[in-house]
């Protein structure tokens, strides 16, 4: 099994370009999220999803939109980046209710 | 409420004992967890307890949980460089799916 995978590893945008960052699992896990991880506040939920057609938000899902379209894939976009999204990302799968396991990050820099 | 605490920072040295203290408000949680994150890296699962337990060893590490008070507890006996990194403890309160981590200890 590869787990979590996420690309891209890094990106640079201009203020206003739009992105898409990749996350997939093959564990055939239930549950996918994104995080976002900035100095001194830890990690927070940006969007969840709980299966294939479902997805909600988490503490900061402004400026994010997320879809689940196949247990595997579970892609975050960024439709208008501003220099505040400048952060890493970080994609998690888990069974419903259990731990999560973490891909290895998107650093993400907004200009 | 879902806030869960940490110190941002801890430092020993080599050899001596960590001990990096998490609290905690929701008290419904089954599940706490410890997780480490190197430099550059993603979160790797340390260890975790089930809320049932008050202690749980495995190897080098030791967490022990006193839920009256609400406090989790991550020991490293014998750290050594390569336990430098940041460790978040983490709950999934009861009825949500969602992972709610503290802020990270940064080990130095």
């Amino acid at each position: 099994n590869a787990g979590v995978t996420q690309t891209p590893k890094f990106q640079v945008l201009k203020t206003g370009q739009s992105m898409t960052l990749q996350c997939a699992q093959d564990m055939n896990h239930e549950y996918m999220s994104w995080y976002r991880q900035d100095p001194g506040m830890g990690l927070r939920l940006i969007h969840y999803s709980v299966g294939a057609g479902i997805t909600d938000q988490g503490e900061v899902p402004n400026g994010y939109n997320v879809s689940r379209s196949t247990t595997e894939d579970f892609p975050l976009r960024l439709l208008s980046a501003a220099p505040s999204q400048t952060s890493v990302y970080f994609c998690a799968s888990s069974p419903l209710g259990q731990t999560q396991y973490f891909g290895p990050g998107t650093r993400l820099l907004v200009l | 409420g879902e806030d869960v605490e940490q110190s941002l920072f801890l430092s020993v040295r080599e050899g001596d004992s960590s001990v990096i203290n998490c609290t905690y408000t929701d008290s419904s949680s089954t599940y706490l967890y410890w997780y480490k994150q190197e430099p550059g890296a993603g979160l790797q699962l340390l260890t975790y307890i089930f809320s049932n337990m008050d202690m749980k060893q495995d190897q080098r590490l030791t967490v022990l949980l006193n839920k009256k008070d609400k406090h989790l507890s991550l020991r490293i006996a014998d750290t050594q460089t390569g336990d430098s990194a940041i460790y978040f403890c983490a709950e999934i309160p009861t009825g949500f799916q969602k992972l709610v981590f503290g802020t990270g200890t940064r080990l130095l």
